[in-house]
């Protein structure tokens, strides 16, 4: 029940690229910019992209991110295997006045 | 750059009061707002709430009833009260920094309530 709606699971060949949506509302997304973390078992998340498309000192370039509207997407392009993980959405809610993550989605590198 | 490190107990009784504190270590205190999120075992992220220096505080409503956070600046520290816990407030929790969202965090402290 997560007000920020990521698939829970996508899943693509090495080399290919996957794109992970994060959808929410006006009050949200729609007015705020979003950060995305990626997450491996036992660690701490990892910011990947911060205001909606900008990615920190050390972040390749086949990880960029977008927002159209009330949703945001991630894309990986030339996927390892070392990119399996778990991706999260998150973004500030002006109504709510709350930081907001969606669901997570599992990345899996066939 | 930030460094945040977090302590408190690990492991806890239904009904007792969950209590973690953060201490920033480098760059501006004053000019963030520090929040506290916890990640269930093989769940998403839930962020908790937030502090700022002079101690203006946003909560998750959905915990707010059982949450107090608060913050010695004096100190750069900032803590996480969550009374009356149960099963389901087991966890890692993190502390971090709001900036550009999270772009800080703690190592993480894993809370286990049981009997």
């Amino acid at each position: 029940q997560f007000v920020l709606t990521q698939p829970p699971s996508v899943s693509a060949a090495p080399g290919q690229k996957v794109a992970i949506s994060c959808s929410g509302s006006s009050s949200n997304i729609g007015r705020n910019y979003v950060s995305w973390y990626q997450q491996f078992p036992g660690t701490v998340p990892k910011l990947l992209i911060f205001d909606n498309n900008r990615r920190p000192s050390g972040i390749p370039d086949r990880f960029s991110g977008s927002k159209s509207g009330t949703s945001a997407t991630l894309d990986i392009t030339g996927l390892q295997t070392g990119d399996e993980a778990d991706y999260y959405c998150g973004t500030w809610d002006s109504s709510l006045s709350a930081v907001l993550f969606g669901g997570g989605t599992k990345l899996t590198v066939l | 750059q930030v460094q945040l490190q977090q302590w408190g107990a690990g492991l806890l009784k239904p009904s007792e009061t969950l209590s973690l504190t953060c201490v920033a270590d480098g760059g501006s205190f004053s000019g963030y707002y520090w929040s506290w999120i916890r990640q269930p075992p093989g769940k998403g992220l839930e962020w908790i709430g937030e502090i700022n220096h002079s101690g203006s505080t946003n909560y998750n409503a959905s915990l707010k009833s059982r949450v107090i956070i608060s913050v010695d600046t004096s100190k750069r520290q900032f803590s996480l009260k969550l009374t009356s816990v149960t099963a389901a407030d087991t966890a890692v929790y993190y502390c971090a920094r709001r900036d550009v969202l999270i772009s800080h965090w703690g190592q993480g402290t894993l809370v286990t309530v049981s009997s």
